[in-house]
């Protein structure tokens, strides 16, 4: 069974950078798939991230493309996520997901999330 | 601004049928993927392509697409079926993901 685990700091000060890693388990990353972060404010919908390839290739949320960076980490079954200059609007509860590499774009199974907060 | 568009509430009576739709043009081109949240929960896939069911989901769940519309459809929908529920597809360049704002389900 797949399961994914978010860590990382839960607050963040503004104009610094968030990092989070993603931890896989029951599934090696090297195998396929892709692994993707999708991001949800309080109170409002889900908005994709990004997303890489064990190849290292990565695609971003062109809204974000200019301060975010997705790396995966092969020896240790997992990928990370660094957000640059974040501000209020980042807050957001984080998670990292498994992604199809077809045509049809599907995330299955989600970690159960972690909130950051950015503030001073 | 999401291109994926959904109503934001609908409502069902207990045990009837209800039909969730995302509308985008990008929809003419892929096909869509649905996920049910629920409260301080993880979204969970429950349909993905054409109709495709992942493991686990019940029978109850299905999923159509006509033109620039996919839809969502609860035959007999059940009080745990109230939820948030959201539509995702590649845009029409097909190296972005998207989001419908999603729909909030009241079960009545």
């Amino acid at each position: 069974q797949v399961q994914l685990q978010e860590s990382g700091p839960g607050v963040v000060k503004p104009s610094e950078t968030l990092s989070l890693i993603c931890t896989v388990s029951g599934y090696s990353i090297s195998s396929g798939y892709y692994w993707v972060w999708i991001r949800q404010p309080p109170g409002k919908g889900l908005e994709w991230v990004g997303t890489i390839y064990h190849s290292g290739s990565a695609f971003y949320n062109q809204s974000l493309k200019s301060r975010v960076t997705i790396s995966a980490d092969t020896s240790q079954n997992q990928f990370s996520l660094r957000l640059n200059s974040v501000t209020a609007a980042d807050t957001a509860v984080y998670y990292c997901a498994r992604g199809s590499t077809g045509t049809t774009a599907w995330f299955d199974p989600w970690g159960q999330g972690t909130l950051v907060t950015v503030s001073s | 601004s999401s291109e994926l568009t959904q109503d934001p509430a609908v409502s069902v009576a207990l045990g009837q049928t209800v039909r969730i739709t995302c509308q985008g043009d990008s929809l003419r081109t892929y096909f869509a993927s649905w996920y049910q949240q629920k409260p301080g929960q993880a979204p969970v896939l429950v349909i993905q392509g054409k109709n495709n069911r992942p493991s686990g989901i019940p029978e109850r769940f299905s999923g159509s697409s006509s033109e620039d519309t996919a839809s969502l459809t609860i035959t007999g929908a059940l009080a745990e079926d109230e939820a948030d529920y959201y539509c995702n597809s590649r845009d029409s360049s097909g190296n972005q993901v998207e989001f419908g704002g999603g729909t909030k389900l009241t079960v009545l």
